[in-house]
Formats: structure tokens, sequence, C-alpha cells
């Protein structure tokens, strides 16, 4: 069963547009969800992340959103440029339970930005 | 910030080959470390915790004796794929924190692993 689902699987933007990608949870003890960007060949590298005691957060041209009532947060990349083409993943954790640290994946965007 | 290291980062060998990957948390004691196996386009797939110390936690259908996994220092941590086939061919990942946990997750750039 697929903790954290991811949308879409892949986006094209032009350069200088917004990149919307979505996700969804079920589980109610998640409270840090955090989004990770991946080269071909490198390791995922955070880029940002967010509680649910706030409903946005933003970090240079990236924003999360954040709806705990739909339990659903989405990335928001503003004015992409080509540099920004990888593939994003969102994940989910809590600190609590017999899971706790342990981080669920969604199943990835493949971000390209045309120039 | 935080800097995982992870060695190496590609290896090609026979069929039968046992491999050893190391996971090194470069600036930072690291008493958990996770390791991950990544397909072509897919997600990361949890394998194993490795808490220092203590025996690893391995995810259902992870054969224990196949990928053997140590963490003895807080700075490094092992994962071991005996008698490699073709089939074990993937990306391997692992990433560290401070406590189980601590977030965020510090990953390593991966090993690409080929066995021919």
């Amino acid at each position: 069963q697929q903790q954290v689902k991811q949308s879409p699987q892949s986006l094209i933007v032009q350069k200088g547009g917004i990149s919307i990608i979505n996700c969804a949870y079920e589980n109610t003890a998640f409270d840090y969800f955090p989004w990770y960007q991946q080269f071909p060949g490198k390791g995922p590298a955070l880029l940002i992340a967010i509680r649910p005691d706030v409903s946005e957060k933003k970090e240079g041209r990236f924003t999360i959103s954040f709806n705990k009532s739909a339990k659903q947060f989405s990335l928001h990349i503003m004015d992409s440029q080509p540099g920004d083409s990888a593939t994003y993943f969102c994940a989910a954790t809590t600190d609590r339970g017999s899971t706790l640290g342990r981080l669920y994946f969604g199943r990835g965007t493949q971000l390209t930005v045309w120039p | 910030g935080a800097v995982v290291s992870q060695h190496p980062s590609w290896v090609i060998c026979k069929s039968g080959t046992s491999v050893k990957i190391e996971c090194r948390s470069l600036d930072f004691q690291a008493t958990t470390m996770f390791w991950y196996r990544q397909f072509p386009k897919q997600s990361l797939m949890l394998m194993a915790t490795s808490n220092e110390g203590s025996k690893a936690t391995y995810e259902q259908g992870v054969e224990k004796d196949k990928f053997l996994i140590n963490h003895a220092s807080l700075t490094l941590s092992t994962l071991t794929v005996t008698s490699a086939h073709p089939e074990d061919s993937s990306f391997y990942i692992c990433s560290a924190s401070l406590q189980i946990s601590s977030q965020p997750q510090h990953f390593g750039d991966g090993t690409r692993l080929s066995i021919l």
C-alpha cells in the first residue's frame, strides 16, 4: 500500500513557468513532510520540508503548501529554470510509533524545464 | 551542512562475488543509518534500518543473509551484497540521521552496482 501518493509522474514546464507537484497521504500520524530533489546518478537532496503546524513554507523559489484537513501537500517551483530539471520526491514520516523516523516516499515526478 | 559519503560510487563485478558498500557520516555522528535500493525511474525502496551497535532491522522481503549490514561505529555503516547475481544490480543509497527520529535524513550519492 502506497503511504504517500504523488502526481503527476512527469511534468514539462517552460522556463519561467510554475511547476506544481502534488502529494497526498493517509496516515494522520505523519508529522514531517520533506521534498527531495534527485539528479541522475546522484542521491536525493533535501529541498524543503514542512511540519503540520503551518500551512505554507517558502524558501527562495520553492514553496510547500500544506492542507492538513485534506491530507495533501504540494511543491510549487516559481520561475522554473532548466537547472531545476530533475526528479522530485515527496515524503512523509513520524516521530512516533514503531515506524518512527522512516521516510515514506512518493513515486516521484520527473520535471523537465524547457529553455 | 551534514555530509554523507558513500563508496564506491560505481562497481562492476562478476556473478557470485560479494560486494561491500560503505556509508560514512563525515561531520556528524549518525546513530541511525538507512539503506535504500532504487531501480531506474522508480522511487527509493527501504531495505533496512541500522542502529549503531545493534542488529539491523530489515524490511519485509529483504533477505538478511543476502544483504549484510554492519553499523559498528557512529560514522560508518556497511552493506555487503553476498554472492551477488545480475538481479541484484541496482542503485544503492544510504542515509543517516543523528537519531532514529531525527529529521532531516542526509543521503549519500549512491552506489551503482552492476553484476555481470
